[in-house]
């Protein structure tokens, strides 16, 4: 399977700015999927991220709050925009294996916005 | 739409005991694939045993095997001989096979505590 190198790990930032997290793949993939994970919760999809076409986000997300950029078949970066406390989460890439193998993930970033 | 439901948000057990976390979904479709991850306090989601709803026998991985109940959609995880290291996250996820969106669909999760 795959293996992804995310980055940063963690950040702290203050509210009104903007961090971009990067995940890198050992490998060419079609898609690339952003998640969200709030305190204490389970993995909420962001968004789908395509080499070469708009990421398609999942209802509550827009492309203003967390654009994407997916250049090659093997990288993609989310920002998170102007943050507020709210944005404080885990955010994790992933992509798709091969049906049964399922996905891989990221580490993971572990945003804190103050 | 597919659901998945965690009904344990935490469960503990004794080092070396045997611990099963449950697992139910909803679904209309009838190829699909299950699967059980392990989130440590390290954030890394690790996949832990997958399932084809075309399968009848569960599936197994070391100490971790599954009891898939198709019909009454139901898909259990039980960890046997539970080490210290399983201390973990762990979410239920259903993916639809072929699906055009190909996402997974993440359960609540049960936080798993093995103690000493």
């Amino acid at each position: 399977s795959a293996v992804i190198s995310q980055k940063p790990s963690r950040d702290i930032c203050q509210r009104g700015t903007s961090l971009t997290i990067q995940c890198q793949v050992d490998s060419q993939v079609t898609m690339m999927f952003w998640y969200r994970q709030q305190p204490g919760q389970s993995l909420t999809l962001i968004a789908t991220a395509n080499q070469g076409s708009e990421a398609t986000y999942e209802s509550g997300f827009v492309i203003d709050k967390f654009p994407i950029s997916r250049p090659n078949l093997t990288f993609s970066t989310l920002t998170v925009s102007n943050m507020s406390p709210e944005d404080s989460s885990i955010y994790l890439c992933s992509v798709e294996g091969m049906g049964r193998d399922g996905y891989t993930f990221g580490s993971g970033t572990r945003l804190t916005v103050v | 739409a597919q659901t998945v439901t965690q009904s344990q948000p935490e469960m503990s057990v004794q080092e070396a005991e045997t611990v099963t976390l449950s697992c139910t979904y909803d679904t209309s479709e009838n190829n699909y694939y299950l699967f059980w991850y392990k989130q440590p306090p390290s954030r890394q989601m690790i996949l832990v045993i997958r399932q084809e709803a075309y399968k009848q026998q569960n599936a197994t991985e070391n100490r971790f095997s599954v009891n898939f109940q198709k019909a009454a959609k139901s898909f259990s995880l039980k960890i046997s001989d539970s080490q210290l290291g399983d201390t973990a996250m762990y979410f239920c996820a259903f993916l639809l096979y072929g699906g055009s969106q190909g996402n997974l669909i993440f359960g609540k999760g049960t936080k798993l505590s093995v103690k000493p």
